[in-house]
């Protein structure tokens, strides 16, 4: 199975910073990656897929990037609302696995 | 507006069965692939089975093959797990969720999940 890690496993940053979430598969997943918000006691929604598509409504402060084995999320300017854990995952073969996660908390 | 809502968790002992179904509303069912993700606290979320619009194409986690069977009714929009064999380790919530198609998660929807205790 390809194995997803995720850094860091927490983040702590101010309200307007700018935050990014780095995601390494332990082989090529090409770009079939996706990256997902889970909300407290929420469902995970998705933000990102195929990398880099923004999903539809998702607002365009979130962005990804990468291809192979190294992915990053970014958030270009952090809200309160934007506090969750953000979760990678790949589907590029089956089985399709995630990452560990990433807590965002504000400071 | 898209739905999905899943039920059918509850306390069941280990070794047991437990099937859980998922009612999907919103969207045309028979054209949407669908999944079935777990989540607990120590191991995250974790795929479990998925399975083509049509019902003809199933994948499994190498961990429950063999003991659970994804399946779906299109007449009745619904997507059930029928989980045999039940292990304690598999406590945890298990979203339903909807894709674009097994080799393409644009435009998934997960349902609030249901919790699923295996204990003696």
């Amino acid at each position: 199975d390809i194995q997803m890690t995720q850094s860091p496993s927490t983040l702590s940053a101010s309200v307007g910073d700018r935050v990014t979430i780095t995601c390494r598969a332990s082989e090529s997943v090409n770009t079939w990656l996706a990256w997902y918000q889970q909300l407290p006691g929420k469902a995970p929604k998705l933000l990102i897929y195929k990398a880099s598509a923004l999903e539809s409504g998702v607002p365009s402060r979130f962005s990804g990037s990468g291809s192979g084995t190294e992915f990053t999320l970014t958030i270009s300017s952090l809200r309160p609302d934007d506090v969750a854990t953000y979760y990678c995952q790949h589907y590029n073969s089956y089985p399709w696995t995630f990452g560990q996660g990433t807590k965002v908390e504000i400071k | 507006e898209v739905q999905l809502l899943e039920s059918g968790g509850g306390l069941v002992q280990p070794g047991g069965s437990q099937r859980l179904s998922c009612a999907a509303s919103g969207f045309t069912f028979s054209s949407s692939a669908m999944i079935w993700v777990r989540q607990t606290p120590g191991k995250g979320l974790e795929w479990v089975a998925g399975i083509s619009g049509s019902g003809g194409v199933t994948y499994y986690a190498a961990s429950v093959k063999g003991r659970f069977t994804i399946s779906r009714d299109n007449s009745k929009n619904a997507l059930y797990l029928q989980m045999n064999s039940l292990r304690v380790e598999e406590t945890a919530l298990y979203y339903c969720a909807k894709i674009l198609n097994l080799a393409e998660v644009r435009g998934s929807i997960w349902g609030p999940g249901t919790l699923v205790t295996v204990s003696s």
